[in-house]
């Protein structure tokens, strides 16, 4: 069985330009998950999906990050623009439902300049 | 706010030790998780405890849920090299998102 996959793995940018992510989940998981997470933390959920519908974005920083899952499959999580604190580690995780064990993908390592 | 705290964050032990590492949360919560991570990598996933007095063992590790103290832990036997990594608890109290706790880096030595 398929992983997560996440792309892409490693990202550099500068203060004030836009970065994008993608996330393919596991075949036939409904609950699609975007966390942070900074060196020497814990991981932070962003945001939530059910399907194509945001169940949480409680914790994303709407001025700047949005996040979408247009087809109840793939997602993309976008950045603009960015700041030097967004530099972390942004995981996508997926699970079957909501409160099933969270499978999660490699991560792509974002560093802003 | 939900806290997840766990104890210690860094931890250095020799091979063939046994050791503890400790998982409070403050809100109440029937699900617990446990989580490896290795340098650079994503996170795998070792248990999930669902009800109190849950206790799941793998290999070397063996973790424990007791909901009343909410407290868990995950026990370390004979410890190896190849255990060295970080380790995390994270609680969905709602059955929806996971709340981390920082982690505990462990490094096991000869």
């Amino acid at each position: 069985e398929a992983g997560v996959a996440q792309s892409p793995r490693y990202k550099i940018i500068e203060k004030r330009q836009s970065v994008a992510f993608w996330c393919n989940p596991i075949s036939g998981h409904a609950t699609l998950y975007w966390y942070q997470q900074i060196l020497g933390q814990g991981p932070k959920l962003l945001i939530q999906f059910q399907n194509n519908g945001v169940v949480d974005d409680s914790q994303l920083p709407k001025d700047r990050f949005s996040a979408e899952r247009l087809k109840g499959v793939d997602s993309t999580l976008k950045i603009q623009p960015a700041k030097l604190e967004d530099s972390a580690v942004y995981l996508c995780a997926s699970s079957p439902r909501p409160g099933d064990t969270q499978y999660f993908g490699p991560g792509t390592r974002l560093t802003v300049l | 706010e939900l806290k997840v705290e766990q104890n210690p964050l860094f931890l250095s032990m020799q091979e063939g030790k046994n050791y503890t590492i400790y998982c409070n949360y403050s809100t109440t919560s029937d699900r617990l998780y446990w989580y490896r991570q290795d340098p650079g990598k994503s996170l795998e996933s070792l248990f999930v405890l669902l009800s109190n007095g849950a206790v799941k063992q793998e290999g070397r590790l063996m973790a424990s849920l007791d909901t009343k103290a909410r407290l868990s832990t995950l026990h370390i036997t004979a410890a190896v090299h190849d255990l060295s990594a970080t380790y995390f608890c994270a609680v969905d109290p709602h059955g929806y998102a996971l709340n981390f706790g920082k982690g505990t880096s462990l490094l096991v030595t000869p």
